[in-house]
């Protein structure tokens, strides 16, 4: 059963601390999707890759996020530094170009 | 203006009611619907997808598109107590970009 994995499942970390997110998409798709969640926002698009190539992300903060795909198969978010208007579920999903994308089950971030 | 708008709720119904959760959106470029579900601390999972207007039947969910008024609508019929989630429509281009919506709420009682 193929399935978009993310770790860590949960983290709790202090103000200041660098955070960084992992994803394995599933294997073949080709278009990564990092999306925040929250109960003011919804969800919210960050970045996106297709090709390993990065097309979009206009909606992450440029001075503490940063989004990456070293390879085909792990892309990551990483915060640094990480605040508390940070705290979210962060959610990475995968695709084939132009069809749907499946998301994992996210990560659980608090910033105390 | 947010590029997909919903009605977050929370909506409650009945168990058997018929259920009609909507969006709209703004950018006639999107091609591509969607409806997800998501169950409470769960990810989102993909319900419905359509890129026509019309309606598009699958069991007891009917997602219906109207391309003229930027509309989206997804109905529920004979709603049941499992159905209890929050729905996101979600609209897609051709380059990709998929957006939701806020996310409708619903509880159905049994």
């Amino acid at each position: 059963d193929a399935r978009v994995t993310q770790t860590p499942r949960h983290k709790v970390t202090e103000m200041g601390q660098e955070v960084t997110m992992r994803c394995q998409p599933i294997l073949g798709h080709n278009t990564v999707f990092w999306y925040r969640q929250t109960m003011m926002q919804g969800l919210e698009l960050l970045a996106y890759f297709r090709n390993r190539a990065p097309l979009d992300d206009s909606g992450m903060p440029k001075d503490r996020f940063s989004a990456e795909m070293p390879d085909a198969t792990l892309a990551t978010l990483k915060i640094q530094p990480s605040e508390p208007r940070d705290s979210a579920v962060y959610f990475c999903a995968s695709g084939v170009s132009g069809n749907t994308i499946y998301f994992g089950e996210g990560s659980w971030l608090t910033v105390v | 203006q947010k590029e997909v708008e919903q009605d977050p709720g929370p909506l409650s119904v009945p168990e058997g009611a018929i259920v009609s959760l909507n969006c709209t959106y703004s950018n006639s470029a999107f091609q591509y619907f969607m409806w997800y579900r998501q169950y409470s601390r769960k990810g989102p999972e993909l319900l419905m997808y359509t890129y026509s207007s019309g309606n598009k039947e699958d069991g007891r969910f009917t997602a219906q598109v109207d391309k003229s008024s930027k509309y989206i609508s997804l109905f529920i019929r004979d709603s049941q107590p499992s159905d209890s989630a929050t729905y996101l429509c979600a609209v897609h281009n051709q380059g990709g970009k998929l957006i939701f919506g806020q996310g409708t709420e619903l509880s159905v009682k049994p």
